[in-house]
């Protein structure tokens, strides 16, 4: 199985803040990777396939970047609606796999 | 738009069963792949089962194979999972998931608890 980590586990940011999320396969998964952004009671939503094509009707302030075992997700100015726990996942093979996720809080 | 709305949820006891069901909306639910995903209280996201558009092929994270089986019906438009041999570590928010491109999760239901207990 291929194994997702998330780094950091959780943080406190600004609005205004840039933030940067990482994440780290446990094997190459070229660019099958994706990140979804879920507040609380509230299903995920998806954010970013293909590790930087953003989903339609996702804020430009959100931009995904890596190729292989390391992804960055990148929030240029975070945005009060931005707090919430954001999670990576593989999409390369089954089983599919989600990072343990990042929990974005306000400082 | 795309809608899902998951029904079946509650309280079992360890060792019982529950079939989950999922009636799709607004989209052509037989050109689709689906999913469920579930996630326990406080805990993250685990992808549970996938079941092909046409339901030709299924595959299931290890800790429910042999006891959960996902179907689907694209005549009513409906994904179910059968899950049997319930224990304690299957209680969770289970989301019946549509699968926009290969491997991602595009439009989610609202969800439904399960607890085993």
């Amino acid at each position: 199985d291929i194994q997702m980590t998330q780094s950091p586990s959780s943080m406190s940011a600004s609005v205004g803040d840039r933030v940067i999320i990482t994440c780290q396969a446990s094997q190459g998964i070229n660019n099958w990777l994706a990140w979804y952004q879920q507040k609380p009671g509230k299903a995920p939503k998806l954010m970013i396939y293909a590790a930087s094509i953003l989903q339609s009707g996702v804020p430009s302030r959100f931009s995904g970047s890596g190729s292989g075992t390391d992804f960055t997700l990148t929030i240029s100015s975070l945005q009060p609606e931005d707090f919430a726990t954001y999670y990576c996942q593989q999409a390369t093979s089954f089983p599919l796999t989600f990072g343990g996720g990042t929990k974005v809080e306000i400082k | 738009q795309v809608q899902l709305v998951e029904s079946g949820g509650g309280v079992v006891q360890p060792g019982g069963s529950l079939r989950l069901s999922c009636a799709a909306s607004g989209f052509t639910f037989n050109h689709y792949a689906m999913h469920w995903v579930r996630q326990a209280p406080g805990k993250g996201l685990e992808w549970v089962a996938f079941i092909r558009s046409d339901g030709s092929n299924t595959d299931y994270v290890d800790a429910v194979k042999g006891r959960f089986s996902i179907s689907r019906d694209n005549s009513k438009n409906t994904l179910s999972l059968q899950m049997n041999s319930l224990r304690a570590e299957d209680t969770a928010v289970y989301y019946c998931v549509q699968d926009s491109a290969p491997g991602y999760f595009d439009y989610w239901g609202q969800g439904t608890l399960v607890t085993v207990s």
